[in-house]
């Protein structure tokens, strides 16, 4: 069973702080790695997806990859109030479908 | 919103209902999803069709039926469901499944069902 873990939080980060957000997973053969945001009933919306070992940064936001600990993490740098959202890390096979993690919630306080 | 749209936003049925949640997808995709999301549950994967062929169907019960009449167009029939089975449910699309290329799938609205 192919496992994505997450921690569920909630992490709480004052407004203006870097929030770090960590999943990691359990298939060493994952490829594809993937950030959705998902806002209090709302549906999930992709941030960022990376597939090489490093940092991939857009914006406020950077994913870093390390396949060797199977560890992704996603940092949000100057966080705001608008940031604060449920974030589900993702992860693919090379030819497999998406697993998902719980999700962590992130609360940035004014 | 997204290029993924979903009807209705909002059911509420009793046991004995058949109902059916609608997804359209306007973003040129070849695959679609249906997903399915507990409260302090992962997103579980309930079916995946691919040029209009389901090819994943994850232990889903027969009360959920799938229905995939082009690319663009999946719906999702429900029959005799259990109180269990309120959750929301989301369909998403994706360009090519599983095609070893990054599977970057765009998600809609989601129905939010509940089952009395």
């Amino acid at each position: 069973q192919k496992e994505v873990e997450q921690n569920s939080g909630p992490l709480s980060v004052p407004e203006g702080a870097i929030a770090s957000l960590n999943c990691t997973y359990s298939d060493r053969g994952s490829q594809s790695f993937f950030w959705y945001r998902q806002y209090s009933g709302k549906s999930p919306e992709l941030i960022m997806f990376i597939y090489s070992n490093g940092d991939k940064e857009d914006g406020r936001f950077t994913a870093q990859l390390n396949k060797a600990s199977q560890y992704v993490s996603l940092l949000i740098r100057d966080s705001q109030p608008s940031d604060s959202a449920t974030y589900l890390c993702a992860v693919q096979g090379g030819s497999e479908k998406l697993v998902f993690g719980k999700g962590t919630k992130l609360t940035v306080n004014p | 919103e997204t290029g993924v749209t979903q009807t209705p936003r909002h059911l509420v049925m009793g046991m004995t209902n058949k109902k059916s949640l609608k997804c359209e997808q306007h973003l040129g995709h070849n695959a679609m999803y249906w997903y399915k999301q507990s409260a302090k549950k992962p997103l579980e994967l309930m079916f995946v069709y691919s040029l209009e062929e389901r090819v994943e169907n994850n232990s889903v019960p027969s009360r959920f039926s799938p229905e995939c009449p082009n690319s663009s167009h999946l719906f999702l029939h429900l029959h005799t469901l259990q109180p269990e089975d309120s959750a929301l449910y989301l369909c998403a699309s994706s360009r090519l499944p599983w095609s070893g290329d990054t599977d970057t799938q765009y998600f809609g609205p989601g129905t939010r069902l509940t089952v009395l």
